[in-house]
């Protein structure tokens, strides 16, 4: 069974306090990792995918990066926009259309 | 666009009441998901339509009962609800099956409350 362990469950940065989110996931074949943002009372917004180990992707302050056992999203100088819970998930290769979801970690920056 | 509607916002109901929940998205994607959010829980996934066939039920009561009328919408009718199926109800969509993994877009969800 696939699993998904996110850390730190919350985390509290001053505006402009680079810090990273790791992911760690156990699975029996990796068919890709997703990073989504979620925001209070909506729904998951998707931000990366990632398939293979050494890959990497950056969208503005974020930058997703992967290997064999865990994932990071680091946050580069963060701004209060930045506030909230940030899932990962992954597949595998036999769960069809199933993904595995960690718990998240809320991140709140402060200005 | 990457967009997936969902209605109603909020719902309240009571334990009586039969209701249903809509989604529809206009991405083209051929896989479409029904979930079910706890406060401060992950997404647990309840239905999976693929070509608009059912093909994954994660034991789900059937007081829920999901429809796929088209490969644009998505329908989760409720029947007999419990208080502890109070939650936030997102529906999701992909591009589909096949060789490697699809994202999945999120509605932004029904907030269920029963009484």
């Amino acid at each position: 069974e696939d699993q998904v362990t996110q850390s730190p469950e919350a985390l509290r940065l001053q505006e402009g306090e680079s810090s990273s989110l790791n992911c760690s996931y156990t699975v029996s074949g990796l068919r890709g990792l997703f990073w989504y943002r979620q925001d209070p009372g909506k729904g998951p917004e998707f931000l990366f995918t990632l398939y293979s180990a050494g890959e990497e992707k950056e969208k503005e302050r974020l930058k997703a990066t992967l290997t064999k056992k865990e994932s990071f999203l680091h946050i580069t100088a963060p701004k209060p926009e930045d506030s909230a819970t940030y899932l990962c998930a992954v597949q595998d290769w036999g769960g069809y259309q199933k993904v595995t979801f960690g718990t998240g970690t809320k991140l709140q920056v402060i200005p | 666009d990457t967009e997936v509607t969902q209605t109603p916002k909020h719902l309240v109901m009571g334990m009586t009441n039969k209701k249903s929940l809509k989604c529809e998205q206009h991405m083209g994607h051929r896989a479409m998901y029904w979930y079910k959010q706890k406060a401060k829980k992950p997404p647990e996934l309840m239905f999976v339509y693929s070509y608009e066939k059912l093909s994954i039920n994660e034991s789900v009561p059937s007081r829920f009962s999901p429809e796929c009328p088209n490969s644009s919408l998505l329908n989760l009718h409720l029947h007999a609800l419990q208080p502890e199926d109070s939650a936030l109800y997102l529906c999701a969509s992909s591009q589909g099956t096949g060789d490697r993994s699809y994202e999945q877009y999120f509605g932004p969800g029904t907030r269920l409350t029963v009484t």
